[in-house]
Formats: structure tokens, C-alpha cells, sequence
């Protein structure tokens, strides 16, 4: 089985620097992956780690080790609009392009 | 492309009856997801087929669900019959096969009665 941990709820400054935090326990691994999700929105991709580092893009990075079983999505000089819910979601190791397991959840508030 | 397209966007619908939930997906993407979303339990993967077959429906709660792709361009999911439990947004995800990114589509939030 998988299960993946986030924390439910982050609150942040605006301009200031936020780290999500991920841990998961799988019974495979292919990928983790960082989703974003506005209130009432469908879930858009942010980012994909399969080797462990640091993955940039942007005011956006991705942090995998996988001895560990822990991520981490950075998010700088945060805006108002980075107020959403971040996904944590890991993908199994079937062959193909098999579904993500998705944490519940951080929601992120940013506040000025 | 005009992404993935679902429909309806809200269904409110009584207990006991039939919903159809449908989705179009970004065109020569060959696997297409099924999942479900509540504050409870967050997204949850229901079913999931690659080119139009079936691959796991072990997510699908019950008998009273049930999904079909008969094409490259179509799929539905039906609850038949619905109750006050299955109240959640829908949505429904296509990727290609090398691709790293799933999109979404707006979701279908169903509310029953």
C-alpha cells in the first residue's frame, strides 16, 4: 500500500519564503509529483522528481530523497495568488504510465 | 486544444437515482483517469484505462459504479443508484504514455440528496 503525509494547513507573508513538506511510505516508487489547487479549481502540475535533489523552476522547486521517503516544495517570494492547496502525489512502479496516489493536502494561506 | 472537457460542471440529483458523468479527453492522450474528491479523503483514483481498456477499477467503491470508454474520445462514469455518500467532485485526468503530467479536467461536483 502507499501512504503520503503533508501537513493540513500553512500560513505565510507575502514576499516571504514557505517549505511544504511530503513524507510517503510505498510498496514501489516512480515519481513524485508536486500539484497546486485553487479553491473550486481542477489540480494543475507544478513539478516531477524521480532522482533525488533539487528540481527549479522558477519561484518554484522540488526537493526529493527517496532513502528518506521525504519531499519538499519551496515556494519564494510568495504572492497572494500562491494561496492554494499543494498535492503531494507518488507514482507506483507498474509499467506505464500508471495513476499518482495523492496526499490530502496542504492549504495554503498567504497573507499580506 | 481545448483541454479536457467534462460535463455537466454541477449535478444535484436525488437519492436513488441514476447520474452519467462524462468526459472528453485531450485528444491522443491514451490513458484517461477517474477520480474522486471530498475533504475526507481527498483524491482518490477510482478507475483508470489505457487505450479505451480498462487497466484497475480496484478505487471504484461499489457495483453502483461503473465506467466505459468505447473510444479514444469518450468516456462515462455512471452511479446507479446514487446516495447522499457519493456527493463529491469528479474529475477526470489524461496523460500520454511518456508524459510526466497529468491534466485535469474542471470537474463535475456532484451533490446528492
Amino acid at each position: 500500500g502507499q501512504n503520503i503525509d503533508q501537513p493540513t494547513e500553512m500560513t505565510a507573508t507575502e514576499g516571504a519564503i514557505v517549505q511544504i513538506n511530503c513524507t510517503y511510505q510505498t510498496s514501489g516508487f516512480n515519481g513524485l509529483f508536486w500539484y497546486q489547487q485553487h479553491a473550486g479549481e481542477a489540480p494543475t502540475f507544478l513539478s516531477y522528481n524521480v532522482l533525488d535533489g533539487l528540481e527549479e523552476k522558477g519561484r518554484f522547486s522540488s526537493f526529493l530523497s527517496r532513502s528518506k521517503g521525504y519531499s519538499y516544495l519551496l515556494l519564494k517570494e510568495l504572492q497572494m495568488k500562491d494561496s492554494a492547496s499543494y498535492l503531494c502525489a507518488v507514482r507506483g512502479t507498474r509499467s506505464g504510465n500508471t495513476p499518482l496516489v495523492f496526499g490530502k493536502g496542504t492549504r495554503l494561506s498567504v497573507i499580506a | 486544444d481545448a483541454g479536457v472537457i467534462q460535463s455537466p460542471r454541477h449535478e444535484v440529483t436525488e437519492m436513488g437515482q441514476e447520474v452519467t458523468l462524462r468526459c472528453k479527453p485531450i485528444s491522443g492522450h491514451d490513458y484517461l483517469f477517474w477520480y474522486r474528491q471530498t475533504m475526507m479523503r481527498g483524491l482518490e483514483l477510482l478507475i483508470y484505462f489505457n487505450n479505451n481498456v480498462p487497466i484497475d477499477d480496484s478505487g471504484m467503491p461499489e457495483d453502483r459504479f461503473s465506467a466505459k470508454m468505447p473510444n479514444a474520445s469518450f468516456s462515462t462514469l455512471k452511479i446507479q443508484p446514487s446516495e447522499p455518500r457519493d456527493s463529491a467532485v469528479y474529475f477526470c485526468a489524461t496523460t500520454g504514455e511518456f508524459s510526466n503530467e497529468q491534466f485535469f479536467g474542471p470537474g463535475t461536483r456532484l451533490t446528492v440528496l
